[in-house]
């Protein structure tokens, strides 16, 4: 196991409503990756945070957003669920300054979000 | 535009045999690639990466091999074993605007038959 863990495991919500994941990086990790993971597809980057400020993102529209908190824990939010939202949603934490080397990045076991 | 991409879906291979699966990139300002492990209900697990400036990176069992004449890069696995069975992503790794930008390939499925 990485040492990242992610809440909840399974979540089932309707179209329009709004989401909170949550995500604990391994300890002392500053940097935190959420990816979406589409049924038999490849994680696609979301957003990463460092140092509780966004420093990159994927082609994703706003309605995905994301925090960081002091403890480095994070939190993806997506507003107005779409039915192509449903997928696994993966946080990985790294210890960096900033960048990502792949041999740093831990990935929790995902949260699998229905939108029906 | 950017792409990483596999050549076949699914793999099966006999138990003992060696394992390759197989990678092409788009982007040429790639400088390192990485290697992931996906067992269901799991997040990708690292396995072995390798820089541009390199063609071979081999690790235990694995073996990366990497053509950047033609944007290839291949993922060996020596002495298959039950417990290799997952899906494999290879993944290349940039420096974008200031953070390092990871994006995946769809995977590859291999099925170790006993």
């Amino acid at each position: 196991e990485t040492g990242v863990t992610q809440s909840p495991t399974h979540l089932i919500k309707t179209r329009g409503q709004q989401v909170t994941l949550r995500c604990s990086s391994q300890s002392g990790h500053n940097t935190v990756s959420w990816y979406q993971q589409a049924l038999g597809q490849g994680p696609q980057f979301i957003f990463q945070y460092y140092r509780e400020e966004e420093n990159g993102r994927g082609n994703f529209p706003p309605r995905f957003s994301g925090l960081q908190f002091p403890n480095y824990s994070s939190e993806l939010n997506v507003n107005a669920l779409e039915l192509d939202d449903s997928a696994l949603y993966l946080c990985a934490s790294t210890l960096s300054g900033g960048g990502i080397s792949g041999h740093e990045q831990y990935f929790g076991p995902g949260t699998r979000l229905t939108v029906t | 535009g950017e792409s990483v991409g596999l050549h076949l879906p699914t793999l099966s291979v006999q138990e003992g045999d060696n394992s390759i699966i197989n990678c092409a990139y788009s982007n040429s300002a790639s400088d390192y690639f990485i290697w992931y492990k996906q067992e269901s209900g799991k997040g990708p697990q690292f396995i072995i990466d390798i820089r541009s400036n390199m063609d071979k990176r081999q690790g235990q069992r694995v073996t990366v091999l990497l053509n950047k004449t033609v944007k290839h890069l291949s993922l060996q696995i020596a002495a298959t074993q039950p417990g290799d069975s997952a899906v494999y992503f290879c993944a290349e790794n940039r420096g974008t605007g200031g953070y390092q930008k990871v994006t995946f390939g769809t995977g590859t499925k291999l099925q170790v038959i006993p």
